[in-house]
């Protein structure tokens, strides 16, 4: 079975700065990963995903992911935040495979500072 | 674009009614799902459907019904609502190739059971 982890429960941030959000995965067979961000008081929306090819993978609002399958992970970034970045982010992944579900990490709540 | 929507953003309820989650998406997803949101716990899954008429149970079933009728539609069901039931309720659905096309969510509903 797979499983995701994001080991920073919360990390905050001040404007501008850069930030990375952790995420690593376990599973025995090749996968999809995905990253989704939810702003407070909605839903999840999709932020990027990783399917295959190049591992470095752009999303929207300026984030973009890197997948290293040597190392299990698939570490999202930003070079400079806005407070508008604030909310919850949540990393994915599943296997490549039709019916098979999506496994949701536990999430890394951003707060951009000003 | 998907659209995935839930018929309620807040609910008040009282221990032991019956409640009725609904949700319904507009583009012909064969998969549809109901997960809680708790803090620190991540994204639970309750129940998913791949067709209609079909259910079946995700991590935490239990004191949870679900019922699709029709293909756009997935209800969740409260049977005798609880206080541990307060919760963020989300609703999502995906294609058919669930893995490459990643989920599309609904805005949420937050639930109180007093």
């Amino acid at each position: 079975a797979q499983s995701v982890t994001q080991l920073d429960s919360q990390v905050p941030v001040f404007e501008e700065a850069p930030v990375e959000l952790r995420c690593n995965y376990s599973s025995s067979v090749s996968v999809y990963l995905f990253w989704y961000v939810q702003y407070p008081n909605q839903g999840l929306q999709l932020l990027l995903k990783y399917l295959s090819g190049s591992t470095l993978v752009k999303g929207i609002n300026g984030f973009e992911a890197e997948f290293n399958k040597s190392q299990t992970s698939f570490h999202l970034r930003k070079p400079s935040v806005h407070i508008s970045d604030t909310a919850e982010y949540f990393c994915a992944v599943t296997r490549k495979t039709s019916y098979d579900n999506v496994i949701f990490g536990p999430g890394t709540s951003l707060s951009v500072i000003p | 674009d998907v659209k995935v929507t839930q018929s309620s953003r807040y609910l008040v309820k009282r221990t032991g009614e019956k409640v009725f989650l609904e949700c319904v998406q507009d583009m012909d997803h064969e998969n549809m799902f109901w997960y809680r949101q708790d803090p620190g716990l991540g994204l639970r899954l309750i129940y998913f459907s791949y067709d209609v008429k079909m259910k079946e149970k995700g991590d935490i079933p239990e004191g949870y019904s679900v019922s699709r009728e029709k293909k756009e539609r997935f209800s969740l069901i409260l049977e005798s609502a609880s206080t541990n039931q307060t919760s963020m309720y989300l609703c999502a659905s995906s294609t058919a190739t669930t893995a490459y096309y990643g989920y599309t969510f609904g805005s949420g509903t937050r639930l109180t059971v007093v």
